[in-house]
């Protein structure tokens, strides 16, 4: 069966320093994969989306960046966090016509 | 703007009344529209996915329906019960040239069960 892991699960940064998230699927090839951040009482907003290695789009400019060094793993990076990085991340990975799997998203709040 | 539109953005039922959730989007084409369910800080779980020429999905009391000609959907919830309180998210599945099963989501309806 299938997986999804994410991690960590809360992390408290202060502004400035670096991020470094990560996201790994089990059980599947290929998936097309998703980072998403959520902040409070709003719905979720994609931040990147990848069909394969190497190849990520970007769907809004931000301080944030995606790279998917091997076919399972999606990784969300800062050089250097705001006080608006903060928020609800999630990482997803879906087939064209399976339903998306999330992770259990990880609390930033960068101080 | 968003090309997926969820309506009302939320709502108040009693415990055992039924309500309808809906959807509005303006993709195309899509391969399949999606209903989630958010528990406050969790990930999103699926309820029903629907492919563009299904109208209509059940999965226990939520009952999803779909009107590709409106470009419409509902998430119908029967007998509602405390734990449905949550986030209830529209997804569509785009399949443009581009944006191959790209997932576009809405905003989301926030759902408050009340005893």
């Amino acid at each position: 069966s299938q997986t999804i892991h994410q991690w960590p699960a809360t992390l408290v940064q202060p502004v400035g320093s670096p991020l470094s998230l990560e996201c790994t699927v089990e059980g599947t090839s290929n998936p097309n994969l998703y980072w998403y951040r959520q902040a409070a009482g709003r719905g979720l907003q994609l931040l990147f989306y990848s069909v394969g290695i190497g190849q990520i789009s970007s769907e809004v400019p931000q301080n944030l960046s995606a790279s998917r060094p091997q076919d399972r793993q999606f990784i969300l990076s800062s050089k250097k966090l705001l006080l608006s990085d903060s928020g609800f991340y999630l990482c997803a990975w879906s087939g064209v016509n399976t339903e998306a799997f999330f992770g259990q998203g990880t609390r930033l709040t960068v101080v | 703007k968003n090309q997926v539109e969820q309506s009302p953005q939320s709502l108040i039922i009693l415990e055992g009344k039924n309500c309808t959730l809906q959807c509005n989007y303006t993709v195309s084409p899509f391969s399949n529209l999606r209903w989630y369910k958010q528990d406050t800080g969790r990930g999103p779980v699926s309820l029903t996915i629907m492919t563009f020429s299904e109208n209509t999905k059940s999965n226990g009391r939520y009952t999803a329906t779909l009107d590709a000609d409106t470009k419409q959907s509902s998430l119908h919830i029967t007998a509602s019960q405390l734990s449905d309180s949550a986030s209830y998210i529209c997804v569509v599945n785009l399949m443009t040239t581009d944006s191959w099963g790209k997932l576009q989501f809405g905003a989301g309806t926030q759902v408050v069960v009340t005893p």
